[in-house]
């Protein structure tokens, strides 16, 4: 099994322009999340799905994130417009069902200028 | 909101030493497990222990919910287990997937 994918590896942008990160689950995993790290704040949960359906996007910081899940196997984060503030790691998620573990990609550093 | 604590939050280490690693959480959960963040910023699920007590390899970790702390441990310490343990905790079933994350050991161990 290759593993959550998640691309870009890393994303340099200005402030303003549209970012959008993108992930592929294990297959045969039911739920994915998104997670994003911070040296102020850690690993905070954004949103997760199961089944492609957004179950909790409390965690969006506000209007600017968006989160999609169109089939089993894709899923992409969004940031409209991009601010320096949003510069962090954001990892993907997939675990098998609701009570498995965890499996995290490799993350997407993106810096915003 | 649920707290979660981790200490120490550093801890050096000479190769070949035992540690132990505690992960405190202010109410009762359904779902607790352990990641290590190596040194390239993955993160590796460790393990999944909502209860009991498990082993793999050099790591075991212990959950006691009933007392609110997990334990890991790290026995024979080698330069690969390097980076940052996070125990991440999960309120109840009612808010699966909210996984509240501590703030992570800094391990670091030496030659």
């Amino acid at each position: 099994d290759a593993g959550v994918i998640q691309s870009p590896r890393h994303e340099v942008t200005e402030m303003g322009q549209e970012v959008t990160l993108r992930c592929k689950p294990i297959s045969g995993h039911d739920y994915l999340f998104w997670y994003r790290q911070t040296m102020m704040r850690g690993l905070e949960l954004l949103i997760y799905f199961n089944n492609n359906v957004p179950i909790d996007d409390s965690g969006m910081p506000e209007d600017r994130f968006s989160a999609k899940m169109p089939n089993a196997s894709f899923s992409t984060l969004k940031i409209q417009p991009s601010e320096p503030r949003d510069s962090a790691v954001y990892f993907c998620a997939s675990s098998y069902s609701y009570n498995s573990p965890l499996h995290f990609g490799n993350g997407t550093r993106l810096t915003v200028t | 909101g649920i707290q979660v604590e981790q200490s120490p939050p550093d801890l050096i280490l000479q190769e070949g030493a035992n540690s132990t690693l505690r992960c405190n959480f202010s109410d009762s959960v359904n779902n607790l497990q352990w990641f290590h963040q190596n040194p390239w910023g993955q993160l590796i699920n460790l393990f999944y222990i909502p209860s009991g007590t498990k082993q793999n390899g050099r790591l075991s970790a212990t959950t006691v919910a009933t007392e609110r702390y997990s334990l890991l441990y790290i026995s024979s310490s080698q330069t690969t287990d390097s980076g940052v343990y996070f125990c991440a905790v999960e309120l109840s079933t009612d808010s699966w997937g909210k996984f509240q994350f501590g703030a992570g050991t800094q391990v670091v161990v030496t030659p």
